[in-house]
C-alpha cells in the first residue's frame, strides 16, 4: 500500500518554528485528515494531533496540525532539545481500507 | 493509567509461526478499536491489521493478507494476532495501539511497549 509522503529532515534553531509536511491524495489525506505521532529513540510512538487535528490531553500548545487540501502539516514553534525526534503522519486511506503512515520526518534542532 | 502490554514475541525460523497477545488495562476496552503497527530496525511504522471494538470489522495490509489473523477477546482485555507463514521480512518491533475512533477523535492515542520479533534461520 502506497504511503504518505513526508521529507526525510528537517533542521531548526533552538526557539525557532519548524513546520513539517504530509502529503497524500484525496483519498487519505484530502478525505480524512493525518493523525501525527512523534517517536524518539527507542520508545514507542506519542500521538501528538488526532485527525481532526486536536490535541490530545497533555500535549503542548506548541504542537498544532493543520491541513490544506491532500496535505497536512504539523507546525512546532518554540524549538526545545526535547523536540528532537522523528515525526509521522498517518490517515485512513478510504480507497484501500488501510491506514496509511508517512516514512517520518527527523527533526534536528540546532 | 492506560496500560498496553505486548508479549509473544521471539526468534523463530523463516516458515514458522507466533501468536502475539496484547493485554489493556485502564479503560474500558470492548468499547475501543485496536490495531497492530509493525517497525522494522531503523524503519518507519507499518501498519498490519485493524479490529473493531466488538470485532465484527476486520481489515489487514496487503503485506500480511492471508497470512497473519487479529482477534480480540474483550472478557480478557486481551488483543491478538497470529502470525504464520513468517518470513525474513517480518522482523520488527510489533506494537498494538488504541484506536480512539469510535469517541470522536481517530488517532492511536496509546501504544504499548512493542515485542520483537526475528525471522531467521
Amino acid at each position: 500500500q502506497a504511503g504518505l509522503t513526508q521529507p526525510p529532515s528537517v533542521s531548526r534553531g533552538l526557539r525557532q518554528t519548524a513546520t513539517l509536511t504530509c502529503t497524500g491524495n484525496s483519498n487519505n489525506v484530502g478525505n480524512e485528515g493525518a493523525a501525527w505521532l512523534q517517536q524518539h529513540q527507542g520508545r514507542p510512538p506519542k500521538l501528538l494531533s488526532y485527525r481532526s487535528n486536536n490535541r490530545p490531553s497533555g500535549i503542548s500548545e506548541r504542537f498544532s496540525a493543520s491541513r490544506s487540501g491532500n496535505t497536512a502539516s504539523l507546525t512546532i514553534t518554540g524549538l526545545q532539545p526535547e523536540d528532537e525526534a522523528d515525526y509521522l503522519c498517518s490517515a485512513w486511506d478510504s480507497s484501500i481500507s488501510a491506514w496509511v503512515f508517512g516514512g517520518g520526518t527527523k527533526l534536528t534542532v540546532l | 493509567e492506560v496500560q498496553l502490554v505486548e508479549s509473544g514475541g521471539g526468534l523463530v525460523q523463516p516458515g514458522g509461526s507466533l501468536r502475539l497477545a496484547c493485554v489493556a488495562s485502564g479503560f474500558t476496552f470492548s468499547t475501543y478499536e485496536m490495531v497492530w503497527v509493525r517497525q522494522a530496525p531503523g524503519k518507519g511504522l507499518d501498519w498490519l491489521s485493524y479490529i473493531s471494538s466488538g470485532g465484527g470489522n476486520i481489515y489487514y495490509a496487503d503485506s500480511v493478507k492471508g497470512r497473519f489473523t487479529i482477534s480480540r477477546d474483550n472478557a480478557k482485555n486481551s488483543l491478538y494476532l497470529q502470525m504464520n507463514s513468517l518470513r525474513a521480512e517480518d522482523t520488527a518491533l510489533y506494537y498494538c495501539a488504541r484506536d480512539s475512533s469510535a469517541y470522536g477523535e481517530p488517532g492511536f492515542d496509546y501504544w504499548g511497549q512493542g515485542t520483537l520479533v526475528t525471522v531467521s534461520s
